[in-house]
């Protein structure tokens, strides 16, 4: 069976604040997916990134990178110079195939920036 | 259209009533999924199609969840006799891929559901 686990559930940072959202998955599948969902208030999630397990290369786009470390099953979030508008529910969530071909998403960690 | 439509956007149900739950996908898109979010939890998978074809519904908790994909475009998922356990957020996702491992998802803003 899939896991995906955010141990952090809620963060609160001042405007400018660097933060990083962890999330450490398990699976049995070698050829399998990981995602970022961000959901806003308004209910909708927005994707953010995926990554495949053949790819450990991290990835940085604008204020957003993400570390991908297979020895350690985890897919870390960091956004650099926090903004307002980065306040969220931030999931975390991993595809595998045949079977596991469902995405399985953590619960969640709630994000407020403070101005 | 644009995005992912969920229609209506918030249901409030009395116990033992029958509901409709709407998803228009993006145009085009070959694969639906449906999911369940309770308060404060991560969504959790129900059901999933492939064109009109339900090839996934593990996830439905009970035989009170129906759901149907006639057309291969618009799908509706209904519960029946509704129970005060079933109030959570519906969402609903679409990708175009028939890869489903190589999909991404976009969801809908979904419907949330409050059984009285």
């Amino acid at each position: 069976a899939q896991k995906v686990t955010q141990a952090q559930t809620e963060i609160s940072v001042v405007e400018k604040e660097d933060v990083t959202l962890d999330c450490v998955y398990e699976t049995r599948d070698t050829t399998y997916y990981l995602f970022w969902y961000k959901q806003p208030p308004s209910g909708e999630l927005v994707f953010l990134i995926r990554r495949n397990s053949f790819d450990e290369q991290n990835e940085i786009s604008g204020r957003y990178s993400w570390n991908f470390q297979k020895s350690t099953s985890s897919f870390n979030f960091t956004i650099t110079a926090s903004q307002v508008v980065d306040s969220a529910v931030y999931f975390c969530a991993l595809l595998g195939t045949g079977a596991n071909s469902k995405l399985t998403f953590g619960k969640g960690i709630t994000l407020s920036v403070r101005p | 259209g644009a995005g992912v439509s969920q229609s209506p956007r918030y249901k409030v149900a009395k116990r033992g009533q029958d509901v409709a739950l709407r998803c228009d996908p993006i145009s085009g898109h070959v694969s639906l999924f449906w999911y369940q979010q309770a308060l404060g939890q991560g969504p959790e998978f129900l059901t999933y199609f492939q064109n009109e074809a339900q090839l996934d519904k593990s996830g439905l908790p009970s035989d009170r969840f129906f759901a149907e994909r006639p057309e291969g475009s618009v799908s509706t998922l209904k519960i029946q006799r509704t129970q005060q356990e079933d109030s959570a957020v519906y969402l609903c996702a679409s990708s175009f891929s028939r890869a489903l491992a190589k999909n991404i998802q976009y969801f809908g803003a979904g419907t949330r559901l409050s059984v009285l």
